[in-house]
């Protein structure tokens, strides 16, 4: 397996444009988390899916983001109009969940993440 | 609240010289707790959890339940170590919480 894939690796927009993130996630894994890393805040969860359902998406900064997992095997998160402020590097990971042995659940696998410029 | 706490920033050592990263946590029910470690240009990848009791790339970690510490320890750093720490609880099915990461910077 590939592991987590995410495209592009590297975005560079303009205040106020669309911008889509995408990620694919190691298959049979059941749950999907989008982070985001910048130097001030470290490491913060955005939102998670587990079963392709939205579980958690009080970490989502603002309703200019948003995030969707239309089937097990890809989830977009897009940030419309994007700002200055939302530069940072975005992952994605993947996990077997509740559904995997002791060993294999709980472990999250990463992307190897998208940056984000917003000019 | 869920918290995790990793109090230094950065750390700067010699290679050779013993390194612990703090990491202190805050965390209803009963987490496992993990390490993982960004190498330069890589991927955040685990490196360990407190459940295997394992030592990886010489790094071990315990458990203190009491003090609700899980601190990383090695006995002699190398260069190869040098990455970023991230600390994080978590219980299978959810989200995991990362403390703002630890900087270990080794050199010789």
């Amino acid at each position: 397996d590939a592991g987590v894939i995410q495209s592009p690796r590297h975005e560079v927009t303009e205040m106020g444009q669309e911008v889509t993130l995408r990620c694919k996630p190691i298959s049979g894994h059941n749950s999907l988390f989008w982070y985001r890393q910048t130097m001030m805040r470290g490491l913060e969860l955005l939102i998670y899916f587990n079963n392709n359902v939205p579980i958690d998406d009080s970490g989502m900064p603002e309703d200019r983001f948003s995030a969707k997992m239309p089937n097990a095997s890809f989830s977009t998160l897009k940030i419309q109009p994007s700002e200055p402020r939302d530069s940072a590097v975005y992952f994605c990971a993947s996990t077997i969940g509740t559904s995997g042995g002791a060993r294999a659940k709980n472990i999250q696998y990463f992307g190897a993440g998208t940056r984000l410029s917003v000019l | 609240a869920q918290r995790v706490t990793q109090p230094e920033k950065l750390l700067s050592v010699f290679k050779g010289a013993p390194v612990e990263l703090k990491c202190n946590y805050s965390y209803s029910g009963s987490p496992e707790l993990f390490w993982y470690v960004q190498y330069s240009r890589q991927r955040l990848q685990l490196l360990l959890r407190h459940i295997s009791r394992e030592s990886i790339k010489g790094f071990t970690a315990d458990l203190n339940k009491g003090e609700t510490s899980f601190h990383l320890k090695k006995p002699f750093a190398q260069e190869e170590d040098s990455a970023m720490y991230y600390c994080a609880p978590n219980q299978a099915g959810t989200a995991l919480i990362f403390g703002k990461g630890t900087t270990l910077s080794v050199s010789s």
